[in-house]
């Protein structure tokens, strides 16, 4: 299985919104709504901030929001803030009934 | 509170074979539904997923290392352990290990620390 394709870095200002793509194909993106979203601080373990592609866990902000289109799935984050400097990743579960990761995503605050 | 921590040895040689073990706790692989999966990430690069095994003992893993990876429940109930043999140096990487709480649950909620694994000799 491929990893999942997400862009290598996005950036915007404090404020603006942004958007993160995750392509994968019809054996996991396009199948399941089975995608979730980790934030990862440099040092620190991955974070689940989205699964099951648009519900958030308790206590993250819902300035994070997530959806899907086909086979591709995507993170906004709006009212960029300082703190959403990370890297981003994205994961599907497959047909195989496997987990595939997709190739993760700094953002950076201008 | 659920948490995870992950032990082994931060040095392995070459060819060696590699343990590692997930200790848990605030949840039981005895629910049904429930699993703990392995994940790793080399200095720098993204994250991979590795293994994951169920509540009914169901193991997946990665079908790229599938020959070289085993999971397994511990000798305590709130222990999962993960083998790979034939260790190289492109293995050295943090190896991750995380919870995933219910049947239709497909994504990891909590992980550990991670413990960082160095191949050389």
């Amino acid at each position: 299985q491929s990893a999942l394709t997400q862009p290598a870095s996005v950036s915007g200002s404090p404020g603006q919104s942004i958007t993160i793509s995750c392509t994968g194909s019809s054996s996991d993106v396009g199948t399941y709504n089975s995608v979730s979203w980790f934030l990862q601080h440099p040092g620190k373990a991955p974070k689940l901030i989205i699964f099951d592609v648009s519900n958030r866990p308790s206590g993250i902000s819902n300035r994070f929001s997530g959806s899907k289109s086909g086979n591709t799935a995507s993170l906004t984050i709006s009212g960029l803030q300082a703190e959403d400097e990370a890297d981003y990743y994205c994961m599907s579960h497959t047909t195989r009934s496997t987990f595939v990761f997709g190739t993760g995503t700094t953002v950076s605050v201008l | 509170q659920i948490t995870l921590k992950e032990s082994g040895p931060a040095l392995v040689k070459p060819t060696q074979t590699l343990t590692l073990t997930c200790t848990f706790s605030g949840f039981s692989l005895r629910t049904r539904g429930v699993a703990v999966g392995w994940i790793r990430q080399p200095p720098g690069k993204a994250l991979e997923w590795l293994a994951v095994i169920h509540w009914n003992d169901d193991k997946r893993y990665s079908p790229s290392l599938q020959s070289r990876l085993t999971i397994s429940q511990g000798t305590t109930n709130n222990q999962v352990v993960l083998t790979m043999t034939n260790m190289d140096p492109v293995d050295t990487a943090t190896y991750y290990c995380g919870n995933r709480p219910g049947y239709y649950d497909n994504y990891f909620e909590s992980w550990g620390q991670g413990t960082l694994v160095t191949v050389s000799s």
